[in-house]
């Protein structure tokens, strides 16, 4: 069965950076993710897709802050320079015989 | 660049339906692929089915399937889901999105909160 597993919650300090990870089940592991992000009170927002080879595809004004990376069954979405605004729901998410989310991480940012 | 607009919130009675609608813009609507998500209280994000217009077959999330119908009108842009039997664990922000394949949620409409109580 094809499951995402995140941690959740994350925290880092402003300015730092803080790299989320998505893990997929086993025998998934050549799966593309994608990354949502969703501030308290708003609805989500395409992040990027990740595919496994770590090559990824933003969605629009997604800032250079944004990125991500894969190992393995692994997928992750760093965000450096960490801003106020960074605080938020971060959920990947993919596709199987129908799409699946991982959980969420409550990234705070302190 | 493409935007969703949803109607707006409704409160409903147990064991009644409700229909979202999901205008879009900007993009070619009937060859994009149009998904609904909801998300219950303090909850995560729960896929529920979607639709490429240009093909008019939906496809459901097991959990929802006889309960939900997702529908597209080409001729307006926009993408109907209704949900029946509704349950207090309904209550949730129903959210449409769009991407040019079906597991693409590039786009997010703004959310429409549906309350379910008698």
């Amino acid at each position: 069965q094809l499951v995402l597993t995140q941690s959740p919650s994350a925290s880092a300090s402003l300015g730092a950076s803080v790299r989320l990870t998505c893990t997929l089940s086993s025998g998934h592991s050549n799966y593309a993710v994608a990354w949502h992000q969703q501030q308290p009170g708003k609805g989500p927002r395409y992040l990027m897709k990740l595919n496994t080879d770590g090559s990824h595809t933003k969605g629009d004004g997604i800032p250079d802050r944004f990125s991500g990376s894969s190992s393995g069954a692994e997928r992750y979405l760093t965000i450096s320079s960490l801003q106020s605004e960074d605080e938020a729901d971060y959920y990947c998410q993919t596709w199987g015989t129908g799409m699946v989310f991982g959980g969420g991480t409550k990234l705070t940012v302190l | 660049q493409v935007q969703l607009v949803q109607s707006g919130a409704e409160v409903k009675k147990p064991g009644s339906s409700v229909t979202v609608s999901c205008k879009a813009s900007g993009g070619t609507f009937s060859s994009y692929a149009l998904t609904w998500v909801r998300q219950a209280p303090g909850q995560g994000l729960e896929w529920m089915g979607g639709i490429i217009p240009i093909f008019g077959i939906p496809n459901y999330a097991q959990k929802f399937q006889g309960r939900v119908t997702i529908t597209a009108d080409e001729s307006t842009s926009t993408t109907y889901m209704e949900l029946s039997s509704l349950r207090s664990e309904d209550t949730a922000v129903y959210y449409c999105a769009t991407g040019y394949h079906e597991q693409d949620l590039d786009y997010w409409g703004q959310g429409t909160l549906v309350t379910v109580s008698s």
